[in-house]
């Protein structure tokens, strides 16, 4: 079975204050990880994914397989960065499809 | 361009009716899904397609019924629609020889009163 879990379901920063937010995962193989970004009534949209290991709006996230975790971080929040953050786990089932499982989602909040 | 495209956006229904959300892909990818999102903002997978054919069914009532007529279109019908069905429904499609990295529609918001 494969398992994401975000332990926070809001988070709320001042702008310009360092920002994580947590993802866990549980899964027997080797996991490729995404974070997904939804801001208000629009659609998801990929922010990275740990394959790449590239930084995507200031964001960064790095994959610790020995704590089964991948955190999203940004050392300076800004106020665009406010919206419904999702860490999701993909493994290879049935062949040639691949099967997301989303965490619960985190809703980070940057005020001013 | 819209890659991957839902309509309605919005819907609003009576208890009981049946529906259709419909979902079509100009990426050429394979496989395509449909995403339950719930009014706390869940995120959970009900049907995957690959190339037309069922890949995963994950315990939905039978009154949900996909179709794919091509692997450019990925449908939903919901007979008898329950209070319980409001949400929002995503359709997402991906292509596996590139990774689980998935494309999303704008979600249509389904109301049942």
């Amino acid at each position: 079975a494969q398992r994401v879990t975000q332990p926070e379901k809001l988070l709320s920063v001042f702008k310009g204050a360092p920002v994580e937010l947590k993802c866990n995962y549980s899964y027997s193989g080797s996991p490729e990880l995404f974070w997904y970004v939804q801001y208000s009534r629009q659609r998801l949209q990929l922010l990275l994914r740990h394959i790449s290991r590239e930084s995507i709006k200031g964001f960064t996230a790095d994959l610790n397989k020995g704590e089964t975790s991948f955190h999203l971080k940004k050392p300076f929040a800004q106020e665009e960065d406010s919206a419904m953050y999702y860490c999701a786990l993909s493994g290879l089932r049935g062949g040639s499809n691949y099967k997301l499982t989303f965490g619960k989602g985190t809703l980070l909040t940057v005020n001013p | 361009d819209t890659a991957v495209s839902q309509t309605p956006k919005y819907l609003v229904t009576q208890m009981g009716n049946d529906k259709s959300i419909k979902c079509e892909q100009n990426l050429g990818h394979d496989t395509m899904y449909w995403y339950k999102q719930d009014s706390k903002k869940f995120l959970k997978i009900m049907f995957s397609y690959n190339n037309k054919e069922l890949i995963i069914n994950e315990t939905v009532p039978n009154r949900f019924s996909p179709k794919s007529p091509d692997k450019a279109h990925l449908n939903l019908h919901i007979n008898s629609l329950e209070l319980g069905d409001s949400a929002v429904y995503f359709c997402a499609s991906s292509q596996p020889s590139r990774g689980a990295e998935a494309f999303f529609g704008q979600g249509t918001r389904l109301t049942v009163v």
